[in-house]
């Protein structure tokens, strides 16, 4: 089955301390996405790539950092830096294609700090 | 900058009604998309609407879009309880190729009472 993985689902952080959330795609996509979503709210771009060794900065990418080492692969680091990192992080990946780089989402990873 | 806005945010409504959720945005899109989110789940693509007078419908949902206006709707028909959910719009700015910076919409809160 084609699509995407995020792991781990759920995810608890202690102070100080950086974590990277995995997500992997089996469906060829060139570009990959990561958002964050607080409650109650819309979704937030923090970085996105559209090509292997090749990312940039959304609106929310202070305290976070991305690397894109292979096609099927777009990690995400929260660091210390990130002050208020408790949210649900969604990664999506598009073809890079005109007309068709709708974009499909993963399950999601719930990040919680304690 | 491209900004979205949805209304109304909550929407509390009997099965067999119908209804119509708003959505704006602020500058030139290339398209626009209706996705469904239920609780504590990622998101699921309902539509992707592509050029001014876009209609589509599936099921109870029917979506449009007028670019003149700025204005997209999805409109629900006879609701049922399975259709409760959030509902969220978003836009994205003109692009020709590569990868696309999608901007939310903070979501309507859809709940559909027997």
């Amino acid at each position: 089955d084609g699509g995407i993985t995020q792991s781990p689902k759920y995810l608890f952080r202690k102070e100080g301390q950086n974590v990277t959330l995995s997500c992997e795609q089996n469906l060829n996509h060139d570009a990959m996405y990561w958002y964050r979503q607080d409650p109650g709210q819309g979704l937030r771009l923090i970085y996105y790539s559209q090509i292997v060794n090749d990312f940039q900065k959304g609106d929310i990418a202070e305290g976070y950092s991305v690397s894109r080492e292979k096609k099927e692969s777009f990690p995400l680091t929260v660091t210390s830096a990130q002050k208020n990192p408790t949210a649900f992080y969604l990664c999506a990946s598009s073809t890079s294609l005109p007309y068709y780089n709708e974009q499909f989402f993963g399950p999601g990873t719930r990040l919680t700090v304690l | 900058e491209l900004k979205v806005e949805q209304n109304p945010l909550f929407l509390s409504m009997q099965e067999g009604k119908n209804y119509t959720i708003y959505c704006n945005y602020s500058t030139t899109s290339d398209r626009l998309y209706w996705y469904r989110q239920d609780p504590g789940k990622s998101l699921e693509s309902l539509f992707v609407l592509l050029s001014n007078g876009a209609v589509k419908q599936e099921g109870r949902l029917m979506a449009s879009l007028d670019t003149k206006a700025r204005l997209s709707t999805l409109h629900i028909t006879a609701a049922v309880h399975d259709l409760s959910a959030t509902y969220f719009c978003a836009a994205t700015p003109p692009i020709i190729q590569g990868a696309q910076k999608l901007v939310f919409g903070q979501g309507t809160r859809l709940t559909i009472n027997p």
